[in-house]
């Protein structure tokens, strides 16, 4: 059965960096693309980027290119989301989801995980 | 950028039909994916590749899409179909995933 889940959430303060991840049961992240979206309170989705199964090509919605950088770790089966600078708008449930297919884009996001928490206090 | 436009809110009696729509410049040139999220969930693919359904999904949610439309269908509509939807793409010029405005399904 495939699950993920993330974590690494929580309260950080305006300016700070915080990094969440994306762990899998039931399958290997490696063997695939994986999306981070993020949805703010009472908003919509809001894609912010992917990364190929091989993490050599990367994704990222323009806000959040600069800030946010998203990478694998093979050996523990994860993908993971850096995000420094945040500021208030960052706010929000942020979601792995696994693609499809093995290419990275125009799939459809067939898993997902959970969400975790951001929550950006001055 | 790219633009997918939905109606904030559809309404439908049960066993009757839903349609959302999503409204995007040339959309029937693109690939769309659907998304049903109900509160305090995840989203869950509902509708692949404009008008395949994942395994689990039932038959009763079909999609299509041309022109400057894509529409999902839901008929017989149930109490469990209550939930935001949307639309998704892959916008090329961009490199970019969009996702549509969400619509808001209530069951009368």
């Amino acid at each position: 059965q495939v699950q993920l889940v993330e974590s690494g959430g929580g309260v950080v303060q305006t300016g700070r960096s915080l990094r969440v991840s994306c762990a899998a049961s039931g399958l290997t992240l490696s063997n695939y693309g994986i999306h981070w979206v993020r949805q703010a309170p009472g908003k919509g989705l809001e894609w912010l980027g992917s990364i190929s199964f091989d993490g050599s090509n990367k994704w990222y919605r323009e806000s959040v290119r600069g800030r946010f950088t998203i990478s694998r770790d093979k050996s523990k089966n994860t993908v993971s989301l850096q995000m420094n600078s945040l500021i208030g708008d960052d706010t929000a449930v942020y979601y792995c989801a696994k693609g499809r297919d093995s290419g990275p884009v125009a799939t459809a996001f067939d898993y997902w995980g959970h969400g975790t928490l951001v929550t950006v206090s001055s | 950028s790219y633009v997918l436009t939905q109606p904030p809110s559809v309404s439908a009696a049960p066993e009757k039909t839903a349609k959302i729509t999503c409204g995007g410049d040339n959309i029937g040139t693109k690939t769309v994916h659907w998304y049903q999220q109900k509160p305090g969930q995840a989203p869950v693919l509902v509708i692949y590749y404009n008008s395949d359904r994942p395994s689990g999904i039932p038959e009763r949610f079909s999609g299509s899409n041309s022109g400057n439309t894509a529409t999902l269908t839901i008929s017989r509509v149930e109490a469990g179909d209550e939930a935001d939807y949307y639309c998704q793409v892959w916008d090329s010029s961009s490199d970019h995933y969009v996702f549509g405005t969400g619509t808001k399904v209530t069951v009368l």
